[in-house]
């Protein structure tokens, strides 16, 4: 089965630099991802990452090490909007086509 | 708008009822899921479907609830006989493709269940 696993909550200032950490335990591995998750809304896609290394986009970057099961998202030039729930998913199930999610990791934003 | 819609967006009902939820997926989209969220955690996958079979279900998925998708375009989810422990977000999802290895899914806004 699969276990997934990050920080319940984290809190960094406007335009610092964060990264949330993510660990994982598969049974096999068809990729890692990342959603954002604003209060009350759906979660969005951020990133996918299935080799291991650095996804660079714009502000947001994913890394995977699959070997020690562990990927970050990384978030730089902070704004208030990114406060959110950002959500690490691998796809799971007999199928590999539904997602096993984390718990999420609820970012505060401060002034 | 083309995205994933539900409804209703929130539904307030007392124990013991039966509710239904109704998501329509993108259009093109072969593959719909559903998963239930509840407050501070991740979404829990219930079931998925490929076109109109429904190919897998969870353990959290009982006897009480029910997926349909008969055309396999929209579909519903229904709960008998309601408990205090179904209040949720019911998130439904939508994906393309065959491929195993990349699955983006598009979530839709979500129905918010309460059971008094």
């Amino acid at each position: 089965g699969q276990n997934i696993d990050q920080p319940t909550e984290m809190t960094a200032t406007e335009g610092a630099i964060v990264q949330i950490n993510c660990t994982y335990q598969t049974s096999g591995f068809n990729g890692l991802f990342w959603y954002q998750q604003h209060a009350g809304e759906a979660p969005t896609f951020l990133s996918y990452n299935v080799l291991d290394g650095l996804e660079e986009k714009g502000r947001f970057s994913s890394f995977l090490s699959r070997s020690k099961g562990y990927s970050y998202l990384l978030l730089k030039e902070l704004q208030m909007k990114d406060s959110a729930s950002y959500l690490c998913a691998a796809p799971g199930g007999n199928y590999g086509q539904n997602f096993v999610f984390g718990p999420g990791t609820r970012l505060s934003v401060l002034p | 708008d083309t995205g994933v819609s539900q409804n209703p967006r929130h539904k307030i009902t007392k124990r013991g009822q039966n509710v239904t939820f109704r998501c329509d997926p993108i259009s093109e989209h072969n593959r719909l899921y559903w998963y239930r969220q509840t407050l501070g955690q991740g979404p829990e996958f219930l079931t998925y479907f490929q076109n109109e079979a429904q190919l897998e279900k969870s353990r959290l998925l009982s006897d009480r609830f029910s997926a349909e998708r008969p055309k396999g375009s929209f579909s519903t989810l229904e709960i008998q006989r309601t408990e205090q422990g179904d209040s949720a977000m019911y998130l439904c999802a939508s994906s393309l493709g065959d491929s195993v290895l990349y699955n983006e899914q598009f979530f839709g806004p979500g129905t918010r269940l309460t059971v008094l």
